[in-house]
This record gives structure tokens, sequence and C-alpha cells, in this order.
């Protein structure tokens, strides 16, 4: 089965600072992952598709890279709106799989 | 405005049963696959069931495969998922989600519905 690891899991961090936050898939999957970003008690929102393109009306401080097995998500610049859970998720199998998240927090 | 709306969460006791829907509004809803993505409290996210565009290609989690089964109406532009069997790890808010296209990304989400299942 498909496993995706985040590391780290929790990330203090202070505005301004530049984060990233990384992905590792248990067995390739191409360029077939994504990235959301949940705040509490709301819907995760889609940040990064296809491992580094960025989803209409996302800031560009926001980028993602890699391919196969290892994937970056990177804020160049931290917002106070940034500060929420990170995940995650492959689309290369039959069966979705997400990353367990990054949960980033104010230093 | 495109979004989607679910409904039906409720609190179940074990062994019970429940129907999620989804409404979709402004867009064309038959011209996407859909899936239902749920999240126990405090914990991550849990990839449930996908269908494709015409309902007839399914996927299911192994966990549920046998007691939920993910459907929908193209016509009224509604999802549904009927959860039978129900557990106390079912427990979680169940989000309908729309894929771009095949093997890509889940780009519209639901506000969620809160599934309870406890005695």
């Amino acid at each position: 089965d498909m496993q995706l690891t985040q590391s780290p899991s929790s990330l203090s961090a202070s505005v301004g600072d530049r984060v990233t936050i990384t992905c590792r898939a248990s067995q390739s999957v191409s360029i077939y992952l994504n990235w959301y970003q949940q705040k509490p008690g709301k819907a995760p929102k889609l940040l990064i598709y296809a491992a580094s393109k960025l989803q209409s009306g996302v800031p560009s401080r926001f980028s993602g890279s890699g391919s196969g097995t290892d994937f970056t998500l990177t804020i160049s610049s931290l917002q106070p709106e940034d500060f929420a859970t990170y995940f995650c998720q492959e689309s290369y199998s039959r069966t979705i799989t997400f990353g367990q998240g990054t949960r980033l927090d104010i230093k | 405005e495109m979004q989607l709306v679910e409904s039906g969460g409720a609190s179940v006791q074990p062994g019970g049963s429940l129907r999620l829907s989804c409404v979709a509004s402004e867009f064309a809803f038959s011209n996407y696959f859909f899936s239902w993505v749920r999240q126990a409290p405090g914990k991550g996210l849990e990839w449930v069931a996908n269908i494709k565009r015409g309902g007839d290609e399914t996927g299911y989690v192994d966990s549920v495969k046998g007691r939920f089964t993910i459907s929908r109406d193209n016509a009224d532009n509604s999802l549904f998922l009927q959860m039978n069997s129900l557990r106390a790890e079912d427990t979680a808010v169940y989000y309908c989600a729309r894929w771009r296209g095949a093997q890509s990304e889940l780009e519209l989400w639901g506000q969620g519905t809160l599934v309870t299942v406890s005695t």
C-alpha cells in the first residue's frame, strides 16, 4: 500500500520566515502529488497540484517541487494567515492517500 | 459561485445506517469525478470513495468496502454516500470533493457534515 510521510509533523515559525515541509512517498508517484491547506473547522483548500503548479488564486509565496518519491512545499515568507495544517496527497494509485499532516504554529 | 453542500450527518448507534448527500451548484456536475473524504476528530484526512462521471466505476478504501456505497444522480446534481453497519471508527466529518480531472487533484470541497457513531 502507498504511504505518504510528511515531515515535520509540527513546526513553529515566525511571520516572515521561510518554511519547508517535505512529503515522501513509499513508491514513485511521478508528479501526481498535491498539497492542501486546512484551517480549523474548515474544508481543505488546494494550494499546489501536479507537484509544482500553483492553484489559481493562491499567493506566489507558496511553491512546490519534486518528483518520484520526494516532494517539498515551501512558503517563502510566512504571513499570519498561513498558520494552518498542510497535507500532501497522491493521485497516482487507485486508492488515494494523504500524508498525516504538518501543523504550522506561530512561534 | 461553484459550490458543494453536504447534508445528512447525524448521531447514530453502532450497526446503524446513514445516507449522506452532496448537492452541487453553478457547474456541470456530470462532467466531473467526485470523492468522499473523511476526517476523524483531531486526525488527518482519509479518502473514502471515488465515483466516475457516469457512476459506473467506483472505488473504496478497504475499511469501508462492503459497508459504504457511493452513487450519483447527474440529473439532480447530487452525490450520495450510503453508509451501513456503522462503527465507532467511522465517526468523522465527511467532505464531498470534486476532481479537476482523472488522476488529478481535489479542487472544490464542500463544508463537511459530521457523522457520530456512538451508543
